[in-house]
């Protein structure tokens, strides 16, 4: 079972346009949304997350839109570099839901190519 | 940033051998992860450790892996034996407190053959 689905797989936009990368998610105890990227030979890094307290959270050009009814969350990347061309994977995890650490479930990733 | 290292960047070894991954986490760190990310798929998690122990482990996480950090060093994810199934990238990532920011190795490439 895919807790958390991202499309598309892969997107390619043009400089200057705004990328949106979307996720979904089943598991209502989800609490926590990070999005990562991963450039090539490089790790993961937290690029921006939001908790369901808000519906949007925003950090220069990128913003989190956040849909809790839907359980939808999607990534927009305004004004897209060339240098954003990465991959970019989606995930949730239960912060509140007990435990003592809090695991993260991955969406399968998009890669990003931004053309100039 | 902090960065969480990884060692070997790639191992290739024979179906039944038995292989280490070593993760150096961010210094003051006291939570730590694995992952595994098969080719074209999602990362998933295999298991948590803090304070000496497993605290959460996946169905993922077979009875011939297990993991252990001592005396401070590197924390380490032991597969005995492999197998063929094993083959995949297998992401470390430390993180202050439960509710921090995990911050990822890498990644080690692990090819059974």
């Amino acid at each position: 079972q895919q807790q958390v689905r991202q499309s598309p797989q892969s997107l390619t936009v043009w400089e200057g346009e705004t990328a949106i990368l979307n996720c979904s998610y089943e598991d209502s105890t989800f609490d926590y949304f990070p999005w990562y990227h991963q450039f090539p030979g490089e790790s993961p890094a937290l690029l921006i997350a939001i908790r369901p307290v808000s519906n949007k959270k925003e950090d220069g050009r990128f913003t989190i839109f956040f849909n809790k009814r839907e359980k939808k969350f999607s990534l927009h990347i305004a004004d897209s570099q060339p240098g954003d061309s990465a991959t970019y994977f989606c995930a949730a995890s239960a912060l509140n839901a007990g435990g003592s650490n809090a695991k993260l479930t991955f969406g399968k990733g998009t890669k990003l190519s931004v053309k100039s | 940033g902090p960065k969480v290292l990884q060692i070997p960047s790639h191992q290739i070894i024979d179906m039944g051998q038995m292989v280490t991954l070593n993760c150096d986490p961010v210094s003051n760190h006291l939570y730590f992860y694995w992952y595994k990310q098969i080719l074209g798929q999602q990362m998933e998690f295999l298991v948590n450790f803090y304070n000496g122990k497993v605290m959460e482990k996946s169905k993922l996480f077979k009875d011939q892996f297990s993991v252990e950090r001592p005396d401070g060093s590197y924390f380490t994810l032991k597969i005995q034996p492999t197998a063929l199934e094993d083959s995949a990238v297998y992401f470390c990532a430390s993180s202050f407190d439960r509710n921090a920011e995990q911050f990822f190795g890498p990644g080690t490439r692990l090819t059974v053959l």
